[in-house]
């Protein structure tokens, strides 16, 4: 069965300091990737996602993430965290035949100090 | 940017009643999904649609749950007789087509159910 794991339920870096949220999946072959984004109040945004070709992908607000099939991971990077930033992160899989559902991961919540 | 609407934002219910939450996705979007979040819990997938009937649903779409889209905006979910464990953020979603389509989220209903 497919699933998604964030290991990390919450996570606290200082403003400027780099950001990586981790993400491991199973699934029965290369699916699609995302990361959404949720303000509180909010709904979930786009982030990124990975279909194919170049592993390392660019998203919006300056985030990063880089597919590693090796690793079953797609982890998500900022190379300097501005406090804006402070939100729930979901990592989700879908798949590549038709228009399946997403499944989400349990979310890491980042929280930026001064 | 267009997006995907919900309302309401919140909804307090006694136990055994009905509700109905409402969502306008993307105008040109032809699929849609339900999700919800309980309190702590991962996003998870409660049904898909398209052409006007059920594409997928999860086991936790019984009986009790029902979709509809009454024009050409709204999609809606209705729990005919709400339990406790139905409290959860619902999620509606859409997208354009099939494929490599990114699933576009609105900001949630928080349903309460006491």
């Amino acid at each position: 069965a497919q699933s998604v794991t964030q290991p990390d339920i919450h996570i606290t870096v200082s403003e400027g300091a780099s950001l990586e949220l981790r993400c491991n999946y199973s699934y029965g072959a290369t699916p699609y990737l995302f990361w959404y984004v949720q303000s509180p109040g909010q709904g979930l945004q786009l982030l990124l996602k990975y279909f194919s070709g170049d592993t390392l992908v660019q998203g919006i607000k300056g985030f990063e993430a880089e597919f590693k099939r090796s690793q079953s991971s797609f982890n998500l990077r900022k190379p300097s965290v501005h406090w804006s930033d402070a939100a729930e992160y979901f990592c989700a899989v879908g798949a590549r035949s038709g228009n399946t559902p997403l499944v989400f991961g349990k979310g890491t919540r980042l929280s930026v100090i001064a | 940017e267009p997006e995907v609407t919900q309302t309401p934002s919140h909804q307090v219910t006694q136990m055994g009643q009905e509700v109905i939450l409402h969502c306008v996705p993307i105008s040109n979007h032809l699929y849609f999904y339900w999700y919800r979040q309980i309190l702590g819990q991962k996003v998870e997938f409660l049904v898909s649609f398209y052409n006007n009937e059920i594409s997928e649903k999860s086991e936790i779409f019984d009986d009790q749950f029902s979709v509809e889209r009454p024009d050409g905006s709204n999609f809606t979910l209705k729990i005919r007789s709400t339990k406790l464990e139905d409290s959860a953020m619902y999620f509606c979603a859409s997208t354009r087509d099939r494929g490599k389509e990114t699933q576009y989220f609105g900001p949630g209903t928080r349903l309460l159910v006491l």
